[in-house]
């Protein structure tokens, strides 16, 4: 299996421009997440799907931030319009679903954001 | 504060040596704990789970204290490849995970 896929890997775009970050899960995988990580504030949750639904949106830090689900095999994540403070890596990890127990999540390879 | 904390280091130490990271939680309702590795500019990966009863793998022990709310990670004869930022992470009934801000290792020969 080629694992968590993210594109574009590297993003350098100019504050106000609208930025969009793309994750495959992996298949099979049914819940999957999109997380920040500065190193102000380390690794956050942004949003989480459960088959293709959004469950908890609540670490979105604004409007600016929107993430969509339209199949079980693809996911983004749109900032607009993009601002310095945004710059960050962004990771997508997929899971199995788990009921009530822990189901290892698996981590892409990050986008790392620039905004200037 | 953070749910949960972690001294960010950097840990400094000698090959073969003997470390441990602790990490405190604030949520005595995460229902399990996990610790995963990060190496510089790539991507988290899971380490090992931790559960009341402890676990080992190798030269890495894992315990749980939940009376007193912490983690901590053993890490006997380390070697150069241990270098990496450690992240001690909880799981609650939401099925979600809150990460610790990370302990940075450093092994230096």
């Amino acid at each position: 299996d080629a694992g968590v896929i993210q594109s574009p890997r590297h993003e350098v775009t100019e504050m106000g421009q609208e930025v969009t970050l793309r994750c495959k899960p992996i298949s099979g995988h049914n819940s999957l997440f999109w997380y920040r990580q500065t190193m102000m504030r380390g690794l956050e949750l942004l949003i989480y799907f459960n088959n293709n639904v959004p469950i908890d949106d609540s670490g979105m830090p604004e409007d600016r931030f929107s993430a969509k689900m339209p199949n079980a095999s693809f996911s983004t994540l749109k900032i607009q319009p993009s601002e310095p403070r945004d710059s960050a890596v962004y990771f997508c990890a997929s899971r199995e679903a788990s009921g009530s127990s822990y189901n290892e999540q698996f981590f892409g390879p990050g986008t790392r954001l620039t905004v200037l | 504060r953070k749910e949960v904390e972690q001294d960010p280091g950097p840990f400094n130490v000698p090959e073969g040596a003997t470390v441990a990271f602790n990490c405190t939680y604030s949520n005595s309702a995460s229902q399990s704990f996990f610790w995963y590795r990060q190496d510089c500019r790539k991507e988290p990966k899971l380490l090992m789970s931790v559960y009341s009863s402890g676990n080992e793998d190798g030269r890495f022990t894992a315990q749980l204290n939940r009376a007193s709310q912490y983690i901590s990670l053993l890490i006997r004869d380390s070697k150069l490849s241990d270098s990496a930022t450690y992240l001690c992470v909880g799981h609650n009934a939401g099925n979600m995970l809150t990460f610790g801000g990370g302990t940075r290792l450093m092994v230096k020969p």
